[in-house]
């Protein structure tokens, strides 16, 4: 069964911090993976795909990293802001589904002022 | 380009009573997906639509869900009777390739 793991679940930091969320997932077999943000009672908003040719990806203030043969992905978030606060997940595409997305559970993250 | 648009927004019912969604994907992309989402956990997939046809239904529970998509465009979820463990938010996504656009979701309360 192909799975998805997010670490750490929730997540607290002052303002103006680094961070790094992990995602790890079962299969290395994958077309891509997205990170996703979700506002509380909001959809998702796609924040970056990796091709799984790609090492990484870069989009203003974050930056996402794959490595495929480990089954890991992380994203880098670089000076935090307090509307940075969110729920973040992790969705690979499996090869093999049929261009379904397999979610992990997220990282909350609260940054605070 | 307008995203995908999801109505209604929020519902309440009672547990029994019957209730649906809408969704209107991205113009042009044939692949429509349902998700549901229930509070601290990750989308989960119901099911998924290629044009008007269904790709995959299995984690649908066909006994209160039902679904379609009419014209290979709009799609309604409707689930009948609800329970109470349907409380969740509805997603709808569309897709064109190996990308996925997600709506707002629909909140469902069950009471």
């Amino acid at each position: 069964k192909q799975e998805v793991t997010q670490i750490p679940a929730a997540l607290s930091v002052p303002e103006g911090e680094n961070l790094v969320l992990n995602c790890s997932f079962t299969d290395s077999a994958i077309y891509n993976l997205q990170w996703f943000r979700q506002d509380p009672g909001k959809g998702l908003t796609s924040l970056l795909l990796i091709q799984s040719s790609q090492r990484e990806q870069t989009s203003g203030r974050l930056n996402a990293s794959l490595d495929k043969s480990s089954g890991r992905s992380t994203l880098y978030i670089a000076a935090s802001q307090p509307g940075d606060s969110a729920t973040y997940l992790c969705a690979p595409l499996f090869s093999g589904s049929a261009r379904q997305l397999t979610f992990g559970s997220g990282t909350q993250l609260t940054v605070l002022p | 380009e307008a995203g995908v648009a999801q109505s209604p927004r929020y519902k309440i019912i009672e547990k029994r009573q019957s209730v649906a969604f809408w969704c209107n994907p991205i113009s042009g992309h044939a692949t429509l997906y349902w998700y549901q989402q229930i509070l601290g956990q990750g989308p989960k997939l119901l099911i998924q639509f290629q044009n008007n046809g269904v790709v995959d239904d299995s984690q649908l529970p066909k006994d209160r869900f039902s679904a379609e998509r009419l014209k290979g465009v709009d799609s309604t979820l409707k689930i009948q009777p609800a329970k109470l463990e349907d409380s969740a938010v509805y997603l709808c996504a569309s897709g064109q390739s190996y990308e996925q656009y997600f709506g707002p979701g629909t909140r469902l309360t069950v009471t």
